[in-house]
């Protein structure tokens, strides 16, 4: 229950196309959904983040969808460019155990090719 | 704001041997993680500290692994001994747990290879 699902595993997307990467959630107790961007040898960084009680969010090129009642949410990276290769991680959190416990995906590799 | 201070940024030891991984969080921020990466297992919680007082270490793999925290600006991770099978990055990430959710803020890991 206390799995995010995430997909694809790799994606390549042209300059300019737009990026998507899906996750699935189970546990209903997850109040808080971010994502977070990984540049090779780098940590993790937040770039997005959406809360339940809101069907999207948009910063810039990038929206969170949000799906309460299927327990789904995705990105979408509108007018990808080739500085947007990263790994992404979807993740869920909850408050457990006296903190906001976080649970991530097993995150997605997106290539963008110019 | 340097952000999160990880070191070394790279380790290579032998099986067997002690390895310290350390982690100098952001100034002001109350809780630590260290998580461990690998691409058989991805991002994996090992401990959880707030306020210097380890809250969660469910994560930690086996005695081998041990955490510290003896003040609010610095942390150690500590294998021994180490295993070939402990080879990953071990990232350390701080923030500050309040009324709000509060980001993750990581280091830039520490690339563990042990021999």
């Amino acid at each position: 229950q206390q799995q995010v699902k995430q997909s694809p595993q790799s994606l390549i997307v042209q300059k300019g196309g737009i990026s998507i990467i899906n996750c699935a959630y189970e546990n209903t107790a997850f109040d808080y959904f971010p994502w977070y961007q990984q540049f090779p040898g780098k940590g993790p960084a937040l770039l997005i983040a959406i809360r339940p009680d809101v069907s999207e969010k948009k910063e810039g090129r990038f929206t969170i969808s949000f799906n309460k009642s299927a327990k789904q949410f995705s990105l979408h990276i509108m007018d990808s460019q080739p500085g947007d290769s990263a790994t992404y991680f979807c993740a869920a959190s909850r408050y457990s155990g006296g903190y906001q416990k976080v649970t991530f995906g097993t995150g997605t590799k997106l290539q963008v090719i110019p | 704001d340097a952000g999160v201070i990880q070191s070394p940024r790279h380790e290579v030891t032998e099986m067997g041997q002690e390895v310290t991984l350390r982690c100098k969080p952001i100034s002001g921020h109350n809780s630590l993680f260290w998580y461990r990466q690998t691409m058989m297992r991805g991002l994996e919680l090992l401990i959880y500290f707030n306020n210097n007082v380890p809250i969660d270490d469910s994560g930690m793999p086996e005695d081998r692994f041990s955490a510290k925290m003896p003040n609010a600006s610095f942390s150690t991770l500590k294998i021994q001994p180490s295993e070939p099978r402990d080879s990953a990055v071990y990232f350390c990430a701080s923030s500050f747990s309040g009324f709000s959710v509060s980001p993750l803020h990581f280091g830039n890991g520490t690339r563990l290879t042990v021999t």
